[in-house]
């Protein structure tokens, strides 16, 4: 069984702050990484993806990846009340059935006008 | 361009009674995988299916629970005799191959009541 770690929150920062989510997993061989976001009631839906190590942009939203360290977090910049969500990471199965995901608990955030 | 279609989206069931669950991936994706979301608890992998075959049921209940996707039409996740225990969302999500690096695209869900 994969483990993926994700700091438990919940997370509150306030608007136009950064807020950090980090995420730790237990496949030191583990080579595609997902950010997903979920509402409230609502399905998951792709922030990002990252496969080498460093920062990957995209617009407010850096993923970072250190596979030494079995690490990957997301950083919001310039946070906004619509970003208070679930925040969940996602690492595929490498095994001989590849398609699985296993996800952590999931971050939530708040940000508060 | 449509997404991942669910349904029914609510499913209110008595204890005993089966439970049917549709999905209908992406257009041009043939790989189905099932997820389950207890309240307050993480997204847990259930079933990943091509058509026609069952790729990997692990995730899956050994009784009650079956999935199927046919050469026509939607997949289908079955759960005979339900349980309150059985009370929660049900995802489906879609890629176009069964790749690591694929990224998978959730479905609306369903969300499943057992009175």
């Amino acid at each position: 069984q994969k483990e993926v770690e994700q700091n438990s929150g919940p997370l509150s920062v306030p608007e136009g702050a950064i807020a950090s989510l980090n995420c730790t997993y237990s496949d030191r061989g583990s080579q595609s990484f997902f950010w997903y976001r979920q509402y409230s009631g609502k399905s998951p839906e792709l922030i990002m993806s990252i496969y080498s190590n460093g920062d990957k942009e995209d617009g407010r939203f850096t993923a970072q990846l250190n596979k030494a360290s079995q690490y990957v977090s997301l950083l919001i910049r310039d946070s906004q009340p619509s970003d208070s969500a679930t925040y969940l990471c996602a690492v595929p199965d490498r095994g001989s059935t590849l398609g699985r995901l296993y996800f952590g608990r999931g971050t939530q955030l708040t940000v508060w006008p | 361009n449509a997404g991942v279609m669910q349904n029914p989206r609510h499913l209110v069931r008595r204890r005993g009674q089966e439970a049917r669950l549709r999905c209908s991936p992406m257009k041009g994706h043939s790989h189905v995988y099932w997820y389950r979301q207890l309240p307050e608890e993480g997204l847990k992998f259930m079933v990943y299916l091509q058509k026609e075959n069952i790729i990997d049921e692990s995730g899956m209940p050994k009784e009650r629970f079956s999935a199927e996707f046919p050469k026509e039409g939607p997949s289908i996740l079955r759960i005979q005799q339900v349980v309150r225990g059985d009370s929660a969302a049900y995802f489906c999500a879609s890629s176009p191959a069964g790749r690591a690096a694929d990224t998978q695209y959730f479905g609306p869900g369903t969300r499943l009541t057992v009175l």
